[in-house]
């Protein structure tokens, strides 16, 4: 079986400052580990993802997350954070031996000027 | 603009009623899923679709079916309709269907029963 927990439901933060969105996962299986964002009213957006490649893994619009096998952890990161960083992010796992995606609860980012 | 297309965009009916989603992958794709986003149950996989065949199946309820064409575009059948049916429903397409596939998501269909 695998989950995935998002350690955080709401983040807030101030424009220009780290961003950090924390992800476990449990899984039997080799993962892909995938980050996903959902602006409002929009669809899902792949950020990254780390398929058994290099560990740390960089995204579109400057986020970067750390694939930490021991600790089964992928957390998100942004040194700096926009107004349009405000949004939902989805931590998602997907196992070598299945098709589906399993979606994390969700991380609501919003970003105070 | 992922390239997957979902018609319609809004769809307000009545319970009791059967509805169809529609979904075009992107040029190329030969997968397509269909998840559906409520506020109670977060973001679901319901079924996928390979090639036209299934391939997996998530937490599809029975009076719900899909299926996907041989132009690889997909339908979702939702039937006798329920409250708890409204949701935001997602189709998604990828290359090859495996897991490491990266999916790309359509902009949802909002389905609003009353």
């Amino acid at each position: 079986a695998q989950s995935v927990t998002q350690l955080d439901s709401h983040v807030s933060v101030s424009e220009g400052t780290p961003v950090l969105l924390r992800c476990n996962y449990s899984s039997s299986y080799s993962p892909s580990l995938f980050w996903y964002v959902q602006h409002p009213n929009k669809g899902l957006q792949l950020l990254l993802k780390y398929t058994s490649a290099a560990t740390l893994v960089k995204g579109i619009n400057g986020f970067e997350a750390e694939f930490k096998k021991s600790e089964t952890s992928f957390h998100l990161t942004k040194p700096s954070a926009h107004m349009s960083d405000a949004a939902e992010y989805f931590c998602v796992v997907s196992l070598s031996n299945d098709y589906k995606l399993s979606f994390g609860a969700g991380t609501t980012v919003t970003v105070r000027a | 603009d992922s390239g997957v297309t979902q018609t319609p965009k809004h769809l307000i009916t009545a319970t009791g009623q059967r509805v169809t989603l529609r979904c075009s992958p992107r040029s190329g794709d030969l997968s397509v899923y269909w998840y559906q986003q409520s506020l109670d149950q977060g973001l679901q996989f319901l079924i996928q679709y390979y090639n036209g065949e299934e391939r997996a199946k998530g937490n599809i309820l029975e009076r719900f079916s899909a299926q996907q064409f041989p132009d690889l575009h997909s339908e979702l059948n939702l039937s006798s309709l329920e409250l708890g049916d409204s949701a935001l429903y997602f189709c998604a397409s990828s290359p090859r269907g495996n897991a490491a596939d990266t999916q790309y998501f359509g902009p949802g269909t909002r389905l609003t029963v009353l």
